[in-house]
């Protein structure tokens, strides 16, 4: 397996945008995690999937972001519109539960929005 | 909110130990605590876990108190390329809504030549 792919590895865009970013989960995965990372932040949780079914969305930011998970092998990140304080790198895990424990991230996109 | 607490910074000698310590002095029954580390512009890497139990792998090594309100994660021979943030991070195993994996601050350990 290829392990989690994350596309674009990076995005610059104007203010008022929308972005979206991709993401494929490892094959047989049963949960998928989104996260962004800055530096004055660190590391946060935005919304995870069990089974394609958002489980918990607290970490979302405002409304201006959504997640969708429509199969198994494809989830996406909306922000729409974009601002510069987006600006950060997206980070998307997947693991399952039933088997290995740990979550296994992607490469990250990162954004910069001007 | 992170359950744990880890010291910002640590350094240590290329070719010694590097032992990173941990506090979850709140960790339930059912969670077990788990080790991340992040190399500069990667995503974070699974290390090792644990429940309550010393553990080893072939990265490293856990060692859990008997209380389970610490932790310490050795790399019993670190090299620059260990050089990266740590992360001690407690989850509950059991799957659905408890399953999020949230990082907290974690300790940045440079390992020097």
């Amino acid at each position: 397996d290829a392990g989690v792919i994350q596309s674009p590895r990076h995005e610059v865009t104007e203010m008022g945008q929308e972005v979206t970013l991709r993401c494929k989960p490892i094959s047989g995965h049963d949960y998928l995690f989104w996260y962004r990372q800055t530096m004055m932040r660190g590391l946060e949780l935005l919304i995870y999937f069990n089974n394609n079914v958002p489980i918990d969305d607290s970490g979302m930011p405002e409304d201006r972001f959504s997640a969708k998970m429509p199969n198994a092998s494809f989830s996406t990140l909306k922000i729409q519109p974009s601002e510069p304080r987006d600006s950060a790198v997206y980070f998307c895990a997947s693991s399952s539960w039933q088997g290995a424990p740990e979550a296994f991230f992607g490469q990250g996109t990162r954004l910069t929005v001007v | 909110d992170a359950k744990t607490t880890q010291p910002p910074s640590m350094d240590c000698a290329e070719g010694r130990a590097a032992n990173l310590p941990c506090n979850h002095s709140t960790i339930s029954g059912n969670e077990y605590v788990y080790w991340y580390r992040q190399i500069h512009s990667q995503g974070p890497q699974y290390i090792i876990h644990g429940l309550k139990n010393n553990e080893t792998n072939e990265m490293a090594s856990l060692i859990i108190t008997e209380d389970r309100k610490s932790s310490t994660l050795i790399l019993p021979h670190a090299t620059l390329r260990d050089t990266a943030v740590y992360y001690c991070i407690v989850r509950a195993n059991s799957g659905g809504s408890n399953y999020k994996l949230t990082f907290g601050k974690g300790t940045l350990l440079t390992v020097n030549p």
